[in-house]
């Protein structure tokens, strides 16, 4: 099976922008969560979708949003950005349900650059 | 909310030797505990995970044990390689829940 992608791999971007970025789970996986990973905080929860709904978010603002398609695939978006949401930006897909609905497994990541 | 600490933050081994990276949970509701092997500007890689029914689990060099009563949970490389050099991260799951809670990660590193 393919693992999970990620596109793009790198961006940069200047304050007050926004992104969007894409998920692609593994095939049969349900679920896609996000994280930001960051040297200072490590890696933070952002949210989680399954089939089509968000059904855990973390503790970031507003700004920061996704959702997920009916193929499983999820986007992230982060508006107005701030210097301080440069960051590696990982998702990890699971099945969602069942006995092995807790294993994740993590796509290579978007690096995102605020200038 | 759940709070994962790990600890060491850095650890240094000679080849051959074993490692040992603990972390504690604070949730007693938490019921699943993965680990994660990331190298240098890859993703992280599940390399092993615990259920809360389990008190041991072994993979090859590998074995994590889980002490509940403590909130406790560790993970043991025997017989370290230099491919095993990476940073490790532990992590918990509150039942219901698909929010990995993570430790702050340990930068293991074997020396030859």
């Amino acid at each position: 099976k393919a693992g999970v992608t990620q596109t793009p791999r790198y961006l940069i971007k200047t304050r007050g922008q926004q992104v969007t970025l894409s998920c692609s789970p593994i095939s049969g996986h349900r679920s896609v969560s996000w994280y930001q990973q960051t040297p200072g905080q490590g890696l933070q929860f952002l949210f989680e979708y399954f089939s089509e709904t968000q059904r855990n978010k973390g503790n970031f603002p507003g700004r920061f949003s996704g959702r997920q398609f009916s193929n499983s695939r999820s986007e992230m978006n982060v508006s107005t950005l701030e210097l301080g949401d440069s960051a590696l930006y990982l998702c990890a897909s699971s099945l969602g349900m069942g006995q092995a609905s807790y294993e994740q497994y993590f796509g290579p990541g978007t690096r995102l650059t605020v200038t | 909310g759940e709070n994962v600490e790990q600890h060491p933050s850095t650890l240094s081994v000679q080849e051959g030797d074993s490692a040992v990276i603990k972390c504690t949970y604070s949730d007693s509701a938490s019921n699943y505990f993965p680990w994660y092997k990331q190298e240098l500007g890859k993703r992280p890689q599940l390399i092993i995970d615990i259920r809360s029914n389990v008190g041991e689990k072994k993979d090859q060099r590998i074995a994590v044990t889980l002490n509940k009563t403590a909130k406790h949970f560790s993970l043991h490389i025997t017989e370290t390689q230099p491919e095993d050099s990476a940073v490790y991260f532990c992590a918990a799951i509150i039942q219901g829940a698909q929010k990995l809670v993570f430790g702050q990660g340990t930068r293991l590193t074997i020396n030859p």
